[in-house]
């Protein structure tokens, strides 16, 4: 099946600073999701991209649909405590009943 | 309601024991996911309803997982003879129509197995 692949597993940053994350896949995708996920609860979505080459921003958060469709980022800008989470990329390849494909995700550590 | 309403949102049980978690999508919305979330992992998908299709069972782990939906309403995940390795967190997601649509988590039920 379609694999997503997220990686460094975690993330440490420091209050304030910029930090990118990649998800790439072997497959091409139609759909590229965002999702965060504070802990004891269900991941919400923070952006949601339809097209290739697209640029979605979301506040601080900024994410791209890759021209290829076979990868998406997310740009999260001067970083705060509240970013704190884990950050999972999903995708959804073309045809009927397709369903989200999601990564393992990234634990995102920021220190004050 | 206006969000994916999970039941109970904790649930400790004895090994050999059966469980049923409930889900209750967002009103309208025809797909409904489950997933399943250990410890410091990512998401594993389990099964998808989509409206009065037959489900997509092909993530459900043993034949003691079973899942059940009403019309476009809610949804049981049961789990029979539980053990310890099935402690975990069991997400449920809806969408208004699910393909390529996005998904909206409920909290989550936290199964403990002793």
């Amino acid at each position: 099946g379609q694999q997503l692949n997220q990686s460094p597993q975690s993330m440490f940053i420091q209050e304030g600073e910029d930090v990118s994350m990649n998800c790439t896949s072997s497959s091409i995708f139609n759909t590229w999701l965002w999702y965060k996920q504070d802990p004891g609860e269900g991941p919400v979505l923070l952006i949601a991209l339809y097209k290739a080459g697209e640029l979605t921003s979301n506040g601080r958060l900024t994410a791209q649909f890759g021209i290829t469709r076979k990868d998406s980022f997310l740009n999260i800008s001067a970083s705060i405590p509240s970013d704190v989470g884990i950050y999972f990329c999903a995708g959804q390849i073309a045809g009927a009943n397709s369903k989200l494909t999601f990564g393992k995700g990234i634990t995102l550590s920021v220190r004050p | 309601g206006a969000g994916v309403s999970q039941s109970p949102s904790n649930k400790v049980t004895e090994k050999g024991k059966d469980v049923e978690l409930r889900c209750d999508p967002i009103s309208g919305h025809t797909a409904l996911y489950w997933y399943r979330q250990r410890l410091g992992q990512g998401l594993e998908f389990l099964i998808y309803f989509q409206g009065n299709s037959a489900p997509d069972k092909s993530g459900l782990p043993s034949d003691r997982f079973s899942a059940e939906r009403t019309g476009e309403s809610v949804s049981t995940l049961t789990i029979q003879r539980t053990q310890q390795e099935d402690s975990a967190v069991y997400l449920c997601a809806s969408s208004p129509r699910g393909i390529g649509e996005k998904l909206f988590f409920g909290s989550g039920t936290q199964l403990s197995v002793l």
